[in-house]
Formats: structure tokens, sequence, C-alpha cells
């Protein structure tokens, strides 16, 4: 166990609809990233959020958005869902704010019907 | 952006052997992870390796910057070492973090 959670694991949802994703960061971490796993494009780095503030930013789509909130926990705000969009979604937590060593969360699975 | 190259991608190993996972990058990076995701989808964060060498147990790393390689020893293989591994590099200037395709891992008894 990584001390990150995420819920939900499971989320099915239909098109164009919206959805947001939470993630609790280990106790004492303050950096919250956030991943997207799909078949076609493989892992990818979407965001990173420290200590409440937007640190870096990956691949993310305009669609969707996330935030970091004073306890630290994140969310991550998935918006007008298209089919594509069907994925695992992890959350990884660190100490510092620099990409540095990561702790990850068991992931949210997202399937857009 | 950078280019993340790993290989082999499939690789079959008897449990008690040796391997050797490569990671190939384009450009400069400020530091590289190695991943472990395990058959039950969970990432494990193996080394955080920048450059130089570290050991943990029957796994070590080592990431050569200025040749812009890193490699991933898995000593006398488990069947819990199977999943894929994945390494992941910052690349210097771009605040971003890029992975490559993986190598599939099976440990037969």
């Amino acid at each position: 166990d990584s001390g990150v959670t995420q819920t939900p694991k499971h989320l099915i949802t239909a098109t164009g609809q919206r959805v947001t994703l939470r993630c609790s960061p280990r106790s004492g971490d303050l950096s919250v990233y956030w991943y997207q796993q799909s078949l076609d494009q493989g892992l990818q780095f979407l965001i990173q959020y420290y200590n409440g503030e937007e640190r870096a930013k990956g691949n993310i789509l305009e669609r969707f958005s996330a935030q970091q909130f004073p306890d630290l926990h994140s969310e991550l705000n998935l918006s007008s869902l298209e089919l594509g969009d069907s994925a695992l979604y992890f959350c990884a937590s660190s100490v510092g704010g620099s990409l540095d060593e990561q702790f990850f969360g068991p992931g949210t699975r997202l399937t857009v019907l | 952006g950078i280019q993340v190259e790993q290989s082999p991608p499939d690789l079959i190993l008897q449990e008690g052997a040796n391997s050797t996972l490569r990671c190939n990058f384009s450009d400069s990076v400020n530091n590289l992870q190695w991943f472990h995701q395990n058959p039950w989808g969970q990432l494990i964060n193996l080394f955080y390796i920048p450059s130089g060498t570290k050991q943990n147990g029957r796994l070590s790393a080592t990431t050569v910057a200025t040749e812009r390689y890193s490699l991933l020893y898995i000593s006398s293989s488990q069947t819990t070492d199977s999943g894929v591994y994945f390494c992941a590099v910052d690349q210097t200037g771009a605040n971003n973090l890029f992975f490559g395709t993986g190598t599939r891992l099976t440990v037969i008894p």
C-alpha cells in the first residue's frame, strides 16, 4: 500500500458527461501528479500540483482541469467526455516539487460509453 | 518532445535468470525514473536515478546521462517480477515527464 488513495475505483459514464476523480496524497507529501494510461497512448503525464499551485503541465487536454485543495487532496475534472477518454487515471504524490520520486495510487478506471 | 525508447519490448525468462532492460532517450534530462506495473495494474517506483548506479535488493539501475541511456538489472528473477517496466524522463527545460512504451516481462516458474 503506497499510502495514496484514489476514488472511485471504477467509473462508467456516457459521452458528453463530466466526472471528477479524487486523490489523497501520502501524509507529508506536498506534490500531486495525475497520469493517464490508455491502450493507444500509453502512460502520459497530465499535470502536477505542489502545495496548491500548478507546478508542471504535460499532455492535459483543455477539457480536463485539476486543482489541489488546502488539505492537499486533489481533484481531476474531465468534461465533455469522449470515447477516447476511456483509460486508467493514476494519481501519485511526492514530498518535493521537482518531479521527484513518486508513489502511486491504485488508479481510477474510467469507461466512457 | 523527447523520444524515450525501451528495449526489449517483451521478455520471457525462466525463474532464477538474470535480465537487463534498456532505456534510451534522445535529449538531456534532469532525472530518470524506473517504474514497475504489476499484472494487477499497480505502479511502483523502483528507482529515481538521474545518474550513477543504485541498488535495491535484486534490482539495480545505472544511468549514463552523457550517453543518454539507463539500464535496469534484475537478478535471480522471480514470478513476482512479472509485469511491465517503464522508464520516464524529465526533459531538461520541459518540466514534463515522458514515458517509454515499456518492457513486458514474464517470469515462468
